[in-house]
């Protein structure tokens, strides 16, 4: 059974930092993986959508790796602001039924 | 404007009652997606539809119940038989893997 886990759970660092967030899936048969952004009691925003067939994606100071041989992504934040401040979610599809398999998420918290 | 609406944002209600949460797309979507969200855990589906008058169970359906007469609507009711019913709950719309997420809707039950 596929599973998710994002570590750390919670994450803080000065503002200008440039970061990276943890997404590792135990499954790499996967049809493509996604990360969101949750701001506190709403809900999520897609930011970006990497196919299997993908190394990566980019969106601004927004990146993302898949390595689906290691079972890992990571979403790396250029020159974080306090605006970036935000719950960050990967989900990786799993299967042709379009269900998404979740994190738990990263907290991050970019201090000014 | 498109998008997808969640209403009410907050909801209280006692134990033993029904309650109806309502979620609507204008994006034309086929497929339709109700989660729940607790705190320190990721989304756990509850049920899904990917076409009017059909739908499935997701993980957790039991004490749950839905319909999809519209394809812009799929409420989910949640019933007396849940036995932990407070939690965030996000309706969300499909194409293929995209999804795309309403703002929620906070029930509290005591």
């Amino acid at each position: 059974k596929q599973e998710v886990t994002q570590i750390p759970a919670a994450l803080s660092v000065p503002e200008g930092e440039n970061l990276v967030l943890n997404c590792s899936f135990t499954d790499s048969a996967i049809y493509n993986l996604q990360w969101f952004r949750q701001d506190p009691g709403k809900g999520l925003t897609s930011l970006l959508l990497i196919q299997s067939s993908q190394r990566e994606q980019t969106s601004g100071r927004l990146n993302a790796s898949l390595d689906k041989s290691s079972g890992r992504s990571t979403l790396y934040i250029a020159a974080s602001q306090p605006g970036d401040s935000a719950t960050y979610l990967c989900a990786v599809g799993a299967d042709s039924n379009y269900q998404l398999i979740w994190g738990a998420g990263t907290k991050l918290i970019i201090k000014p | 404007d498109g998008g997808i609406t969640q209403s009410p944002k907050y909801l209280f209600r006692k134990e033993g009652q029904n309650v109806t949460l309502s979620c609507e797309q204008n994006l034309n979507h086929d497929a339709m997606y109700w989660y729940r969200q607790d705190p320190g855990q990721g989304l756990r589906l509850i049920y899904y539809s990917q076409i009017v008058n059909d739908f499935q169970k997701g993980d957790i359906a039991e004490g749950y119940s839905v319909s999809r007469e519209k394809k812009e609507s799929f409420p989910l009711t949640v019933t007396s038989a849940q036995k932990n019913p407070t939690a965030f709950y996000l309706c969300a719309s499909a194409q293929g893997y995209e999804q795309y997420f309403g703002p929620g809707t906070r029930l509290t039950v005591t």
